[in-house]
């Protein structure tokens, strides 16, 4: 079945970085857009940025550029998002979502979504 | 960056009302519309993605309509299951955009 897991609840100290994971299983992990979504406490969803998983190409958000950093390893077929510097308004939950196909995709709509990470940033 | 703008931010409603939410953005997005449901702790589930096209598995009383700049979900009979919180996206331009989301509660 076609799936994203992602890794578990981290706690971090401010200014330290964090790293999610997010393994594909189901698809051709190659052949999809894997984007990453945060959502603070009842709030709205945040898009971070996307990797091409091809390519290893990647566009991120303006607000977060200099902070994150997307990367894959295809023989795993796990996606990864570090984000650097953080602070205590980091603290929130952390998605990765796939959207379109890279060659014929339209909506790059995130059909499939990871469980969520949690990350607390505490001193 | 474009603005999505949901309305109403909260909504009460009964089982077996028809319901509508707005979602209005800053410039024209064409056609670049999807909707997602969320319950609480959940990831977000895609109920319509672009052009206002149902996902597959979703119930067929959900529809969307919209292209421009003015866009809404319609629920034709609510079902207790479909309390939920709603948000629309724009993926016409990155950095993509949700609204802020519309809760919909029991009545």
């Amino acid at each position: 079945q076609v799936q994203l897991v992602q890794s578990g609840a981290e706690v971090k100290k401010p200014g330290a970085s964090v790293k999610v994971s997010c393994k594909a299983s189901g698809y051709t992990f190659t052949g999809y857009y894997l984007h990453w979504v945060r959502q603070a406490p009842g709030q709205g969803l945040e898009w971070m940025g996307r990797i091409n998983p091809d390519s290893g190409g990647t566009h991120y958000a303006q607000r977060f550029q200099g902070r994150v950093t997307m990367t894959r390893d295809t023989s795993i077929g796990t996606a990864y998002m570090e984000l650097s510097r953080l602070r205590s308004d980091d603290s929130v939950v952390y998605f990765c979502a796939r959207g379109d196909d890279i060659l014929s995709g339209y909506s790059d709509a995130f059909e499939i979504w990871g469980q969520g990470t949690v990350v607390t940033v505490s001193s | 960056d474009i603005q999505m703008t949901q309305s109403p931010s909260s909504l009460s409603a009964s089982v077996g009302d028809r319901v509508t939410i707005t979602c209005r953005a800053s410039q024209s997005i064409s056609d670049y519309l999807n909707w997602y449901q969320q319950k609480p702790g959940k990831a977000p589930k895609l109920l319509i993605h672009a052009p206002s096209s149902l996902q597959s598995g979703v119930p067929s009383r959900f529809s969307a309509s919209g292209s421009g700049t003015d866009f809404t979900l319609t629920i034709s009979s609510l079902q207790p299951e479909d309390f939920a919180t709603y948000s629309c996206q724009q993926t016409f331009s990155t950095p993509y955009t949700f609204g802020q989301g519309t809760k919909l509660e029991i009545k």
